[in-house]
């Protein structure tokens, strides 16, 4: 069964370095969507893109947050200058693409720490 | 603004009897509802969604979820809970208005005892 793959699966940083967390999303998948979890907090949404470009975001999506997808397979997020608050579980999903009332299907997630 | 309310943060449940994890939601419009399930060091995996029809919808692993439009909720059932059940649940709801962020409850962790 195709799966949403995320590298790495652990990411370790300092304070003010930047990041990229990779996402390969299910292959005929049209939305892409990265999400994050806070320990011992809720998941919540970040971004979504489509078309090659943001359809939605959150208020936690601010400047130091972009996302692309560089190439028909990877879909990244990449925070330019980390801070410690940063540190969570970045969850992507992907979707087909058909309707608000499709399935999300989600990777197994980063564990970004940020020291 | 949507949200979702979990109100319990562990429910614990014997081998064999029936499980129930609570979830009821807030939104405008009518709701699109989701229910999965997140394992040990993995990432969460959908169980079941109710989109429109029959109120009662059945999804992997035996799990069933029941809407109820009056009382605004969403329960997780099984009528025979199993060890391998043990995990934390999520509960997540998206309007029917074209946004498609969800939004999670805050989780509950199921543990079934042998």
């Amino acid at each position: 069964e195709p799966e949403v793959t995320q590298t790495p699966s652990h990411q370790v940083t300092q304070m003010g370095q930047e990041v990229i967390l990779r996402c390969v999303p299910i292959s005929n998948h049209l939305y892409f969507y990265w999400y994050r979890q806070i320990l011992g907090q809720k998941v919540e949404f970040l971004v979504s893109f489509y078309n090659n470009e943001i359809s939605e975001k959150s208020e936690i999506f601010d400047d130091q947050f972009s996302v692309e997808r560089p190439d028909g397979s990877n879909f990244t997020l990449k925070i330019r200058s980390t801070k410690l608050e940063d540190s969570a579980m970045y969850f992507c999903a992907s979707s087909e693409g058909q309707g608000a009332h499709e399935t999300q299907y989600f990777g197994p997630g980063t564990r970004l720490l940020v020291l | 603004a949507q949200s979702v309310a979990q109100p319990e943060d562990q429910v614990n449940v014997a081998e064999g009897n029936p499980l129930t994890v609570k979830c009821t939601y807030s939104v405008s419009g009518n709701p699109y509802l989701f229910w999965y399930v997140q394992y040990p060091n993995r990432g969460l995996q959908f169980l079941l969604k109710y989109i429109t029809g029959d109120n009662l919808v059945k999804g992997s692993y035996g799990f069933e979820a029941e809407f109820n439009k009056s009382q605004t909720s969403f329960h997780l059932k099984k009528p025979s809970a199993l060890v391998s059940d043990s995990a934390l649940y999520f509960c997540a709801v998206r309007d029917n208005r074209g946004r498609r962020a969800l939004t999670f409850g805050s989780g509950t962790r199921l543990q079934v005892q042998p």
